[in-house]
């Protein structure tokens, strides 16, 4: 089944400072990549995502970026903020039946 | 209501008891998922829904668990002789549609389900 590695599981950054998550994924028809962003006690939501006929899509402050041939995209917050502290994941879709498929989370802290 | 609703919010119950959770989704979203979380971890697939029938259950651990869906709306988990393994937080969550076109997911708050 599609595998997706996330990397790194905790990472910590100065108030002001970008933050870059990276995932990989294993199935190489996957077209849609999604990035959550879940706080304490609360479902994951949806902050940005992105499908294979682009190579970066921007909203703001985040940013993903995609490399289909490397089988890899990656999330990037910039001026990162308090409101940034939570747990994100990545995404993907195992093509086979469209299942989506959750990698295990970074947590990220934004220290003051 | 406006979002995915999950009941009940939080579940103690005792090893070989049965439980129910229940989701009720975004109304007129197709497809409906079950992930299960454990702590620091990420969502786990369990099961997803088209319509009334479930696409793909592979992700079920074994046959004491089963969801239905039998109207294509809310659905049900429903686990048999609970054991202190199955305690998680389980989620439910909507996408307005499914297969290839897969979109947006909307997640309820979970279940949090406590196996004493």
């Amino acid at each position: 089944g599609e595998n997706v590695e996330q990397h790194p599981s905790t990472l910590s950054v100065q108030e002001g400072d970008s933050a870059v998550i990276k995932c990989t994924y294993s199935d190489s028809a996957s077209n849609y990549f999604p990035w959550y962003k879940q706080e304490l006690g609360k479902g994951p939501q949806l902050i940005i995502d992105i499908r294979s006929n682009v190579g970066e899509k921007k909203d703001q402050r985040i940013a993903v970026t995609l490399n289909k041939t490397a089988k890899h995209f990656s999330l990037h917050i910039t001026e990162t903020q308090p409101e940034d502290s939570a747990v994100y994941f990545c995404a993907a879709p195992w093509k086979r039946d469209d299942k989506i498929i959750f990698g295990k989370g970074t947590r990220l802290h934004i220290l003051p | 209501g406006a979002g995915v609703s999950q009941t009940p919010s939080n579940k103690v119950t005792e090893k070989g008891k049965y439980v129910e959770l229940r989701c009720d989704p975004i109304s007129g979203h197709t497809a409906l998922y079950w992930y299960r979380q454990s702590l620091g971890q990420g969502p786990e697939f369990l099961i997803y829904f088209q319509g009334t029938g479930a696409a793909d259950d592979s992700g079920l651990p074994n046959d004491r668990f089963f969801a239905v869906r039998p109207e294509g709306s809310v659905s049900t988990l429903k686990i048999q002789r609970t054991e202190r393994g199955d305690s998680a937080v389980y989620l439910c969550a909507s996408s307005l549609l499914a297969g290839p076109n897969t979109g947006e997911l909307f997640f309820g708050e979970g279940s949090r389900l406590t196996v004493l």
